[in-house]
């Protein structure tokens, strides 16, 4: 089946560093993958969705210039925390749509971040 | 906002018995579904999905069925282990793909 990785897998980091997450299709392109978070004992919360070669699209409320999405290729997307706090701290989850195959949105392993 | 919902927080199964989870949606146009398992500390893992034109779809030892009629889905593990203890998601397969609560699925030895 159609595998999605991230690394890291987790991550700690002081408060005000930035941190990168890097989000693979492994055996499928994706023009489009997606960025979620999840704090314990809940459900997840969509971030922004990547578009390959534009710019991402962010739900209400998140902030664009903190959580900075780079998809530079059918392939890989990325998740910047910049300035990053301790209510950063969460689960990152990236996932992405195979749309030639399947068109079904499979996700990454997660990411968890710590800021200290 | 999320247009489907699982119905049930939590379910408490004993190892061996079946398990059925329930799934509800708003939207009449929605053609596809996927059910997702989400275990501790991982990222969600794809089950098994139904599109609209399907009332009934089996894969290893699940099943799901989908009810248009009163926009509902279950999804039926049988002879449930204790490995299938997770969070069960629901989900719409759309562009921006939103997940209710889920329901933890907790099975007893």
């Amino acid at each position: 089946g159609a595998v999605v990785s991230q690394h890291p897998s987790w991550v700690i980091c002081k408060s005000g560093t930035s941190v990168k997450i890097e989000c693979r299709s492994l055996d499928f392109q994706a023009t489009t993958m997606f960025w979620y978070r999840q704090f314990p004992k809940q459900s997840l919360m969509l971030m922004a969705t990547s578009n390959e070669g534009s710019k991402a699209t962010y739900e209400q409320g998140v902030e664009k210039d903190k959580f900075l999405i780079n998809h530079a290729s059918l392939t890989l997307s990325t998740l910047t925390v910049t300035s990053a706090h301790p209510e950063d701290s969460s689960f990152y989850i990236c996932s992405a749509r195979d749309r030639v195959w399947t068109d079904t949105q499979y996700f990454g392993p997660g990411t968890r971040l710590t800021v200290l | 906002g999320e247009s489907v919902g699982l119905h049930l927080p939590t379910l408490s199964v004993q190892e061996g018995d079946n398990s059925i989870i329930n799934c509800a949606y708003s939207n009449s146009a929605s053609d596809y579904f996927i059910w997702y398992k989400q275990e501790s500390g991982k990222g969600p893992q794809f089950i098994i999905d139904i599109r609209s034109n399907m009332d009934k779809r089996q894969g290893q030892r699940v099943t799901v069925l989908l009810n248009k009629t009163v926009k509902h889905l279950s999804l039926q593990i049988a002879a449930t282990q204790p490995g299938d203890s997770a969070v069960y998601f629901c989900a719409e397969n759309r562009n921006d793909m939103r997940f209710g609560a889920g329901t933890r699925l907790t099975v007893k030895p």
